[in-house]
């Protein structure tokens, strides 16, 4: 069974860094095909694309965000971090993460539960 | 990249009716990386369609997915109480992937 979840930080000050961790399990990061996204979806709006890793280290970014962003994994302790740098009250947000096998479907099949960010001073 | 524009906003419906909703790119998108979400408040999203018409595991028969090119649309023949929710299309064939605003299904 495929879960993940997400953890970091609900309260962030502006222009510090966010650093997002999502554990997951039931897969491995190093199986061909198999990518981890992340996504957010300020409140009652709609869902934001952000960044996608994939098994080979291909690596993925919003182009509007991809001065801020990095994502990396480490399979070893089956992990993908997201770090968001000089953050802004606009990405208060719920986070998620989700898990795509491409050899299965083109879509993100599995979602963590999500956890939202407050950037507040 | 590839804007995803979702019509309607809003669809006030009565349980046992049909359902439609468009997903219409200024792209065109491969069907194979074209994929529909339902989301409740307070939930993650969960897939429903992907492949542009391919039931995810566990989506019931009354939901359906159809179109190519630059017009998807998303159809549940006879709304359940539970299928009430917000859908969102999503393109993941370009970078960056892209989803549109969403359609929110409401009892009427």
């Amino acid at each position: 069974q495929i879960t993940l979840k997400e953890s970091g930080p609900t309260l962030v000050r502006p222009t510090q860094t966010l650093t997002l961790t999502c554990t997951f399990g039931g897969f491995s990061l190093s199986s061909s095909g198999v990518g981890v996204g992340w996504i957010r979806q300020p409140p009652g709006k709609a869902l934001e694309w952000l960044a996608l890793i994939y098994w080979d280290d291909d690596k993925r970014y919003s182009p509007s965000l991809r001065s801020r962003l990095i994502i990396t994994k480490d399979t070893s302790k089956n992990q993908v971090v997201l770090t968001m740098t000089n953050v802004d009250p606009v990405d208060t947000a719920t986070y998620y993460c989700a898990h795509r096998n491409i050899r299965l479907e083109y879509a993100f099949a599995i979602w963590g539960q999500g956890t939202m960010v407050t950037v507040s001073s | 990249e590839n804007v995803l524009t979702q019509s309607p906003g809003t669809l006030s419906l009565s349980p046992g009716e049909r359902a439609t909703l468009s997903c219409r790119a200024s792209q065109s998108v491969t069907s194979e990386y074209l994929a529909w979400y339902q989301q409740k408040p307070g939930q993650a999203p969960r897939l429903v369609i992907y492949g542009a018409s391919s039931r995810a595991t566990g989506i019931p028969a009354r939901f359906s997915g159809s179109g190519s090119g630059t017009d998807f649309t998303l159809s549940i023949s006879r709304l359940e109480p539970e299928d009430f929710a917000v859908y969102y299309c999503q393109q993941c064939g370009n970078s960056p992937e892209t989803f549109g605003q969403g359609t929110r299904v409401e009892i009427k």
